[in-house]
């Protein structure tokens, strides 16, 4: 399967736990999106990368988040001091085009007890 | 701000009856839109673009400057037409989508 794979797929914690989420996109795509889902909502855009820049952070993005792409490759999303209000799915996107023709991950599923 | 509406959380239909999901936009300029599907246990994937003008699947979905409105439609639903449809749409020199929160399409037979 060479399409975009996130890792872990489901991850359980305890509040105030730190988190480290990954994504690989596929190989050939310069932009690689995260966003965030919660229960009967659509996505929402949380950063982007081209290639190893990050070029925009969103609000809902607080200091406990923090995202990195080292080298253009793959990203991880790090989430320090979890929080209830955390717990969502983490869906990972990349591209080759313009920001409207993203190739999904499966999610990575966080729930903070 | 940008924002993207459909109001529906669920839409139900028989087999082989036309289908129509809504969704509404706000925002100033000119944007793009698009639909994306996600099928049961499947990931979230691209359906159709508004500047493709295409079909997919037997959807189209016109975009109406006028009324704000990029709503999908197909004349015969499918029994496996059902998943969760997004409305999205990206203003133009920003480099993000904004998601709609979702309907359900649901087709019996």
């Amino acid at each position: 399967d060479t399409g975009v794979s996130q890792d872990p797929r489901h991850k359980i914690t305890k509040r105030g736990q730190n988190v480290t989420f990954r994504c690989d996109p596929i190989s050939e795509h310069n932009r690689l999106y995260w966003y965030r889902q919660t229960l009967g909502q659509g996505p929402e855009f949380l950063t982007y990368f081209q290639n190893e820049a990050q070029l925009e952070k969103s609000r809902l993005l607080s200091d406990r988040f923090s995202a990195e792409r080292p080298k253009g490759s793959f990203s991880t999303l790090e989430i320090q001091r979890t929080e209830q209000g955390d717990s969502a799915m983490y869906l990972c996107a990349s591209t080759l085009e313009g920001p409207g023709e993203l190739f999904f991950g499966e999610g990575s599923r966080l729930t903070v007890l | 701000a940008q924002r993207v509406t459909q109001p529906e959380k669920l839409l139900s239909v028989f087999k082989g009856a036309p289908v129509e999901l809504k969704c509404n936009y706000s925002y100033s300029g000119s944007p793009e839109l698009f639909w994306y599907v996600q099928y049961s246990r499947q990931r979230l994937q691209l359906l159709l673009r508004h500047i493709s003008r295409e079909s997919i699947k037997g959807f189209t979905a016109d975009l109406n400057k006028g009324e704000t409105s990029f709503h999908l439609k197909k004349p015969f639903a499918q029994e496996e037409d059902s998943a969760m449809y997004y409305c999205a749409l990206t203003p133009r020199s920003f480099q993000k989508l904004v998601f709609g929160t979702g309907t359900r399409l649901l087709v019996s037979p």
